[in-house]
């Protein structure tokens, strides 16, 4: 079954490190997605990506992040200058998207980042 | 604008009793709604989900949810708790919109006791 894969699985990184994480969306997907949890808290939504650019950010989607599908089958997540807070799980996700398409996003086991 | 909220963040059921996690939603459009299942140190699983058509939606694992409008809920419910069932479980909500964007609640922790 298809899935959505993400690496590293942990990284380590000190403050103020650039640090990229990277997913490999299912193959025909259209819509892609960031979402984070900080540890205890909820999944929140990063960002949304479609036709080559973001369709929608949240406010914690600063000039500090960037994504990009640099080639056909990678969608990447870069934090520019990491700080303490930036320490969470990262999951990417995917859709189909367009019209009858009931929704459902498909995640990744998720990307840890812990920020020293 | 989309919201969920999840009553209770924590439910502790015995091995066998009724499992229910409450979900309520707020939609300016008629929603797209899921119920998502997190086990320790892994990712997001999709256990079911309601767009349209039947307000009884059944799931993996035995879990079922009702949809009701006139309530802005969608319920989780499995009739008789397993102890691999323990795990966070996330409702979240969709616009249907292109975008397909999820909003989640805040999740809720089970604990099935033996």
């Amino acid at each position: 079954e298809p899935e959505v894969t993400q690496t590293p699985s942990h990284q380590v990184t000190q403050m103020g490190q650039e640090v990229i994480l990277r997913c490999v969306p299912i193959s025909n997907h259209l819509y892609f997605y960031w979402y984070r949890q900080i540890l205890g808290q909820k999944v929140e939504f990063l960002v949304s990506f479609y036709n080559n650019e973001i369709s929608e950010k949240s406010e914690i989607f600063d000039d500090q992040f960037s994504v990009e599908r640099p080639d056909g089958s990678n969608f990447t997540l870069k934090i520019r200058s990491t700080k303490l807070e930036d320490s969470a799980m990262y999951f990417c996700a995917s859709s189909l998207g367009g019209q009858g398409n009931t929704g459902e996003l498909f995640f990744g086991e998720g990307s840890r980042l812990t920020v020293l | 604008a989309q919201s969920v909220t999840q009553l209770g963040s924590h439910v502790s059921v015995s091995e066998g009793a009724l499992v229910l996690l409450r979900c309520n939603y707020s939609s300016s459009v008629p929603p797209y709604l899921f119920w998502y299942v997190q086990y320790p140190n892994q990712g997001l699983q999709l256990l079911l989900k309601y767009t349209t058509g039947a307000t009884l939606v059944k799931g993996i694992n035995g879990f079922e949810a009702e949809f009701k409008k006139s309530e802005t809920s969608f319920h989780l419910t499995k009739p008789s708790a397993h102890m691999s069932d323990a795990a966070e479980y996330f409702c979240a909500v969709s616009e249907g919109s292109n975008d397909y964007k999820l909003s989640f609640g805040a999740g809720t922790t089970v604990t099935v006791r033996a």
